[in-house]
């Protein structure tokens, strides 16, 4: 298995451009999230996914935009990058069910926006 | 409002020195708590977890952490630091019954000199 796999690993963007962070797990994890890491500020969450079809928001949604038409596929779309988007982005599935919460870690994409 | 705190930024500690990370959590009721890791420039790798019973659990790379309910802390901690240990810890938890919900800590960085 390749776990989870994230693309780009590095992107830069200029303010109002959009762009979409590719996520991809081949575990048949029904659960996806996504991340973002700042200095200081550890890790917070942005979007999540509890099947196909499904997404809801987390704590820093604005900005962003998810969909989830697949089980094995859980992009991020920027819509209008912003300067105060820089950071560094985390994918992460786990299995449903009751008592299971470990979660597992894409490689990450590093954004930097101008 | 829920919270992990890890009290310490960075902390350098001696090859061979024991090491303790420590973690504190707000929230109503005993939440799943998980202990990361993230060496530089890669995606986080689960140390360890805990979800009820033996409130000392083991992990991997010889890592252990003891929940303590009346402190509503989960320490990490190590008896003997190796050099490769230099890297990021997140303490995380997550609430029984919420999806992929993480809340985390902003992070240890640890310091091993030789």
């Amino acid at each position: 298995n390749a776990g989870v796999t994230q693309t780009p690993k590095f992107q830069v963007l200029k303010t109002g451009q959009s762009m979409t962070l590719q996520c991809a797990q081949d575990m048949n994890h029904e659960y996806m999230s996504w991340y973002r890491q700042d200095p200081g500020m550890g890790l917070r969450l942005i979007h999540y996914s509890v099947g196909a079809g499904i997404t809801d928001q987390g704590e820093v949604p604005n900005g962003y935009n998810v969909s989830r038409s697949t089980t094995e596929d859980f992009p991020l779309r920027l819509l209008s990058a912003a300067p105060s988007q820089t950071s560094v982005y985390f994918c992460a599935s786990r299995l449903a069910g009751q008592g299971v919460y470990e979660q597992y870690f894409g490689p990450g994409t590093r954004l930097t926006v101008t | 409002a829920q919270s992990v705190t890890q009290p310490d930024i960075h902390i350098t500690v001696s090859e061979g020195a024991s090491l303790e990370l420590r973690c504190n959590y707000s929230y109503g009721a005993t939440p799943y708590l998980f202990w990361y890791v993230q060496s530089p420039g890669q995606g986080l790798q689960l140390l360890l977890k805990y979800f009820s019973g033996d409130t000392l659990v083991q992990g991997i790379k010889g890592f252990e952490a003891e929940f303590k309910r009346s402190q509503s802390s989960f320490n990490l901690r190590k008896p003997s630091v190796h050099w490769s240990d230099a890297a990021e810890y997140f303490c995380a938890v997550a609430l029984t019954g919420t999806a992929s919900k993480l809340t985390f800590g902003t992070g240890t960085r640890l310091q091993v000199t030789l």
